[in-house]
Order: structure tokens, then sequence, then C-alpha cells
């Protein structure tokens, strides 16, 4: 069992289109980020949230953090082909120096 | 340009014989990480710096891999013997401590290892 699950896994949409793509886990996180990656190219931060509840907006990226910390939502409003990539979350565990990563929902916004 | 850079970005390697890449942290930043990504995956961690000194390994890491950041700054990772499973992107991330929260990293573009 991953202890991050991203759905969907792959995501294909009309320029325009809203979205929302969730991260969830049965374990509770201190914080979670998101994080874009485009082909070829390391992933970059988009966000980190910390509290439950926590909504987060990025231009026309919106972030929650689910009340009991153990999940996420990205909600992306009129998407547009810049935004095509894969959306990764990612959580710091306790104890642990690294990031854990989710397998990530791959976006394809067609013009 | 003062985000991490990584070099090669790109190693097409026969199997069996040893690559070595090379990445340069954002220059604040004392912690410095190693990941691998396979296609269709998230990356998966391999080793962590603080300053010069390994302090994690995944199990991922076999023998026949090494990782060292001499005098804290730049990092070298090598695998020997490459067998073709190793083939993946290869990303390296650094992070700050001072007046940072959250262990918030920054990715290099990685390098594409491809083992024939």
């Amino acid at each position: 069992t991953q202890l991050l699950e991203q759905s969907p896994q792959f995501l294909s949409i009309q320029e325009g289109e809203n979205l929302t793509v969730y991260c969830n886990s049965s374990s509770v996180f201190s914080s979670l980020q998101w994080y874009r990656q485009e082909p070829g190219e390391g992933p970059v931060l988009l966000v980190t949230v910390v509290t439950g509840g926590e909504v987060k907006k990025l231009k026309r990226l919106t972030f929650q953090f689910g009340d009991a910390r153990k999940d996420s939502s990205l909600h992306i409003t009129a998407a547009q082909p810049g935004d095509t990539g894969l959306y990764l979350c990612a959580v710091d565990q306790t104890g642990a120096n690294n990031l854990f990563f989710g397998t990530g929902t791959r976006l394809t916004v067609i013009p | 340009d003062t985000g991490v850079s990584q070099d090669p970005r790109h190693k097409i390697t026969k199997r069996g014989q040893n690559v070595t890449f090379r990445c340069d942290p954002i220059s604040e930043h004392n912690r410095l990480y190693w990941y691998r990504q396979t296609l269709g995956q998230g990356p998966e961690f391999l080793t962590y710096f603080q300053n010069e000194a390994q302090l994690e390994k995944s199990r991922l890491l076999s023998d026949r891999f090494s990782a060292e950041r001499p005098k804290g700054s730049f990092s070298t990772l090598e695998i020997q013997r490459t067998e073709q499973g190793d083939s993946a992107m290869y990303l390296c991330a650094s992070s700050g401590t001072s007046g940072y929260s959250y262990n918030e990293q920054f990715f290099g573009p990685g390098t594409r290892l491809t083992v024939l």
C-alpha cells in the first residue's frame, strides 16, 4: 500500500476546463507539499500546506489540506496548456530527513 | 542562475561501466539530497547530506552506489558496474535549515541515465 495515493493517475482535459486532483493517505502529516514536474526537468515546489483545513491560492491553483491533515487537493481553474505536467504531492515523514512522494497525476491540457 | 544545477543532463553508458554525476546545490543550503525517479513514478529517496556528513541512506542505495559531498558544497553520485535497472532520472535537491520551518526542497533538472 502506497503511503500517498494520488488520483487520478492520468487526466486529459480541454483548455478552459476546471479540474481537481487528490492526494490521500491514512497517515497524519505535519505538512504536505505539492510539486509540478515538466518532462525532462526536476520537480518545482508549488506550495506547502501546514494547518488542517488550510487553503492556499496560487493564481488559478487552489490547494487545500484536509482537516485531519491526512489528505490534500489541488484545484485548477480555467486550465491552460502551460499547466500540463506531472503533479506530485510529497510529505516529510516524522523522524526522516527525506520527502516521500506520491506517484503523481499526469495532466495534459489540450489547446 | 542561483538554482540547483546537475551535470551531465544526459548520460548513456554500457552495462558494466562506471558513471559519476555531479550536483551543485543552492549556495546557502546545507542539506543535499539524491533521489531516483523511474518512468511513471515519483522520486524515491537515495541519500541525504547535512554539510559534508552523509546522514542517511535508503535501502535502494546498493553497494554499487556511493555519494560524497566534500567540503559540504557540491556532491557526486557514482554508480559502479551499471546495470540496465539503473536506468532512471537521478535528481538532486537542496534545502536550508536557518529560518526554514519545513523541509522545502529545491530540485535540480536531473541527470537522465540510460544503461544499454
